[in-house]
This record gives structure tokens, C-alpha cells and sequence, in this order.
């Protein structure tokens, strides 16, 4: 079984600032892992993926993540958040070896941008 | 083209009532996908379907909840006695197929209302 603990259910940031939501997780055979955006009234939309291969993973909307194995962490950054990266973030992790591909999801955090 | 779409978008019952939730996925994706979101947490797995059969139920809670695809495209959930604590916005995902890294594109959720 796998488990994905987001240690910050809130982060206030201010415009223009660097952010990072921290992800852990928890799983006995090696994963993917996801990090998903959740806007208001809208349905999760992947913001980026690692699958292997290098460790540091850019994806979408000037997001990266950093795999780190040693320490089973997953963390998302942004060096200058904007209004609009306001959202719900959900890190989510699949077993690389199931046939299903079923995804367990940590409990989100919240990205609250101020100007 | 058109993303995956799930009706109604809110539904309101009285416990005890039954009621089914529709999930139209991409057009050529042989996965589907069934999540329950409860408030202020992360998606939890129900059901895939990879094609008409249900491949892996696990996640169901209990035999209240049925869930059908039999033609391999649309799927719909069932539930049966709705009960106060099935309250959640339900979500679908679809993905060209089971398994492997392969996206899930998710839809924009059912909002269940159990009175």
C-alpha cells in the first residue's frame, strides 16, 4: 500500500515570491509520482510527472519538482508564484508494476497567492 | 477535443434515496477511472474499468456502491440507500489505457448532497 502525507494544508504567499508545497510519501515497491492542480470548479489537471531518469522534473506553468528517493519526498516549486497559481495542489503517487495505475493522492494544499 | 465529462454537476438526495452519476470519458480511452473526494481532503480510488469489466473494485466501501460501463465508454455509478457520509464531489478520469504511466484526465466532479 502507498500513503502521500502534504505537510502544509495552507500556504500564504505573496505575488512574485518563490514557493514550495512539500510532499512525502510512503509505498513498499518503487511509484510514479504526480503533482496535480485543482483550480475552483474545475477538475485535476496534471501539472507534471516523474516516471525516471533525471531526478528534477519541469512541468507546466513555470512548475518543477525534485525526486529525492533517500528521503521519499516529492516537493513542488515555483520561483515566482502569480494570482492565477491560486489553487488546490494534490501530490499523488501509482505503483510502477500495477496494471491499473490506480493513483493515491495526499490531502492537498492550498496555494493562496496575495497581491 | 472534448475532455471528460461528468452529469449532473451537482445532485442533491435524501438519505436513503438511490442515485447514479454519468461519466462520458474521452473519446478512444479504455480506462476509466472512479474517484470520491470527501471535503478538504485528496481523492480516494474506487473503481477502474479497463474496457466493459470492472478490473480492480477495491476502493468501493461497501456493497451500496455498484458501478457499470457496458459498452466500454460510458460508466455510470450507483449507489444504493445514500447515507449522510456519501456526501463528496465524485470524480471520473479517463486514460487511453490501464496501467503504465499513462494520464488520467479527470473531469470537473459531481457534487453529491445527502439531507
Amino acid at each position: 500500500a502507498q500513503s502521500v502525507t502534504q505537510l502544509d494544508s495552507q500556504v500564504p504567499v505573496f505575488e512574485e515570491a518563490p514557493v514550495e508545497l512539500r510532499c512525502n510519501y510512503s509505498s513498499s515497491v518503487s511509484v510514479y509520482l504526480f503533482w496535480y492542480v485543482q483550480y475552483p470548479n474545475q477538475g485535476l489537471q496534471l501539472l507534471l510527472k516523474y516516471l525516471s531518469g533525471s531526478t528534477l522534473v519541469k512541468g507546466i506553468n513555470g512548475f518543477e519538482a525534485e525526486f529525492n528517493k533517500s528521503q521519499t519526498s516529492f516537493h513542488l516549486r515555483k520561483p515566482s508564484v502569480h494570482i492565477s497559481d491560486t489553487a488546490e495542489y494534490f501530490c499523488a503517487v501509482s505503483p510502477i508494476y500495477n496494471a491499473g495505475n490506480m493513483l493515491t493522492f495526499g490531502g492537498g494544499t492550498r496555494l493562496m497567492v496575495k497581491p | 477535443g472534448a475532455g471528460v465529462s461528468q452529469t449532473p454537476s451537482n445532485k442533491v438526495t435524501e438519505k436513503g434515496k438511490y442515485v447514479e452519476l454519468r461519466c462520458d470519458p474521452i473519446s478512444g480511452h479504455t480506462a476509466l477511472y472512479w474517484y470520491r473526494q470527501s471535503l478538504g481532503q485528496g481523492p480516494e480510488f474506487l473503481i477502474y474499468f479497463q474496457g466493459t469489466g470492472a478490473a480492480d473494485d477495491s476502493g468501493l466501501p461497501n456493497d451500496r456502491f455498484f458501478a457499470v460501463r457496458p459498452e466500454g465508454s460510458v460508466s455510470t455509478l450507483k449507489i444504493q440507500r445514500t447515507e449522510r457520509g456519501d456526501s463528496a464531489v465524485y470524480l471520473c478520469a479517463s486514460s487511453l489505457m490501464a496501467g503504465g504511466p499513462n494520464e488520467q484526465f479527470f473531469g470537473p466532479g459531481t457534487r453529491l448532497t445527502v439531507l
